[in-house]
């Protein structure tokens, strides 16, 4: 089974920053990965799709880069609505969610 | 609009048979996959297993001995059943819908339904 690991954990930020969280995959997947975003107590929201595809809806200061088993979301300009926890997802190989960022505010 | 909501049983005992019902409109259960995942209380995602729109299915291998996904299409319903609960099934449990004809992406989730398995 393919393992999801990301970093950091935890990372506090403040309003503005630029914030990169980080993604890897136990081996190749292919680019097939999506990051979602969770807020207390609701449901997960589809951020960004294979790899680079922003979701309908979703602000442009999202996105995410990568190939190979190393993955990059970043936000260009943190906001304190996305004071989340944020999942890495790969399905290149069945499906397996990374363990989870949570981003705070500093 | 694409809906998607989750029910069943709130608490159940270590050894029974936890039995979900995930019901959805704004589409056919013939055109999009559904998936379960779960979540622990404080903890990440674990996705459990899919339905695929042609009726096939795929199991988490962590649990697939004690999983089962099925559907009625003609209500719109998926079904989960996992046997031999133990404290640790406990969690939230979300359906899913996956992005149409495409084995990856979530792209509309439900509410999804607390469990708690416990004597």
């Amino acid at each position: 089974d393919i393992q999801m690991t990301q970093s950091p954990s935890v990372l506090s930020a403040s309003v503005g920053d630029r914030v990169t969280l980080s993604c890897k995959a136990s081996q190749n997947i292919n680019k097939n990965l999506d990051w979602y975003q969770q807020k207390l107590g609701e449901a997960p929201k589809l951020l960004i799709y294979f790899t680079n595809n922003l979701q309908t809806g979703i602000p442009s200061r999202f996105s995410g880069s990568g190939s190979g088993t190393d993955y990059t979301l970043t936000i260009s300009s943190l906001q304190p609505e996305d004071v989340a926890t944020y999942f890495c997802f790969q399905y290149n190989s069945g499906w397996t969610f990374g363990g989870g960022t949570k981003l705070e505010l500093k | 609009q694409v809906q998607l909501k989750e029910s069943g049983p709130g608490l159940m005992q270590p050894s029974e048979t936890l039995s979900l019902t995930c019901t959805v409109s704004g589409f056919s259960l013939t055109s999009n996959g559904v998936g379960w995942v779960r979540q622990p209380l404080g903890k990440g995602l674990v996705w459990m297993g899919t339905i695929w729109a042609g009726g096939s299915t795929n199991y988490n291998s962590a649990v697939q001995s004690r999983l089962s996904i099925s559907r009625d299409t003609s209500k719109s319903q998926v079904f989960l059943k996992m046997n031999s609960l133990q404290p640790e099934d406990t969690g939230t449990y979300y359906c899913a819908r996956h992005v149409g004809g495409y084995r990856g992406s979530f792209d509309y989730w439900g509410q999804g339904v607390m469990v708690t398995v416990s004597s």
